[in-house]
């Protein structure tokens, strides 16, 4: 098994640019989450899938979109890069939303 | 707004002995903690999940909650350099929403 991949591993894009990060998981969980994490900040989340079918904001969703494209897969877009999206992007899974979250190895975004 | 708070030490202990890492919440309803423990650049990975009163343990880690104090606490018992990382606490309320400490950074010295 190899849990939760994401790609790119790394990224820089320019001011106005878009990009897809793209996050999968073969552990047959139902809940789906990507969350930033910025020096001093923690992880935040940006948002999660519940179930396949469904995604829901948390807390910094503006300047992101996601998508669910079945039950492995949940890809999170940029559509006009900034600055302030600087971070590290984590995805992660949980067999369902009551329970423990396993986690990528992360996308490292640099935007100039 | 629901909130995890952890000192952000760090918290330096020799080679084998007791760290002890604190957590507190503010969400009454929270119904479900977890402990993770990051490495520098890497991901964070589960150590322990715990959803009821009491002690939990698992070899060298000991997890406890107290929902009446809102306080959740790590112990790992004879501490290695390679626990030296950050260690983050993480709650769900009932809705599931996870909220994530800052993190205490960890230093065992040999």
């Amino acid at each position: 098994n190899a849990g939760v991949t994401q790609t790119p591993k790394f990224q820089v894009l320019k001011t106005g640019q878009s990009m897809t990060l793209q996050c999968a998981q073969d552990m047959n969980h139902n809940s789906m989450y990507w969350y930033r994490q910025d020096p001093g900040m923690g992880l935040r989340l940006i948002y999660y899938s519940a179930s396949e079918g469904t995604t829901d904001k948390g807390e910094v969703p503006n300047g992101y979109n996601v998508s669910r494209l079945n039950k492995r897969e949940f890809s999170l877009r940029l559509e006009s890069a900034a600055p302030s999206q600087t971070s590290v992007y984590f995805c992660a899974s949980s067999v369902d939303r009551a329970y423990e979250q396993y986690f990528g190895p992360g996308t490292r975004l640099t935007v100039t | 707004q629901k909130e995890v708070e952890q000192n952000s030490g760090p918290l330096s202990v020799p080679e084998g002995a007791i760290a002890s890492l604190n957590c507190t919440y503010s969400d009454r309803g929270s119904q479900s903690f977890f402990w993770y423990r990051q490495y520098s650049g890497k991901s964070p990975e589960l150590i322990m999940s715990i959803y009821s009163n009491g002690d939990k343990e698992d070899g060298r880690f000991t997890a406890q909650l107290n929902k009446a104090s809102q306080y959740v606490s790590l112990l790992i018992r004879d501490s290695q350099p390679s626990d030296s990382a950050t260690y983050l606490c993480a709650s769900k309320e009932r809705s599931y929403i996870p909220t994530f400490g800052r993190g205490t950074s960890l230093i065992v010295h040999p």
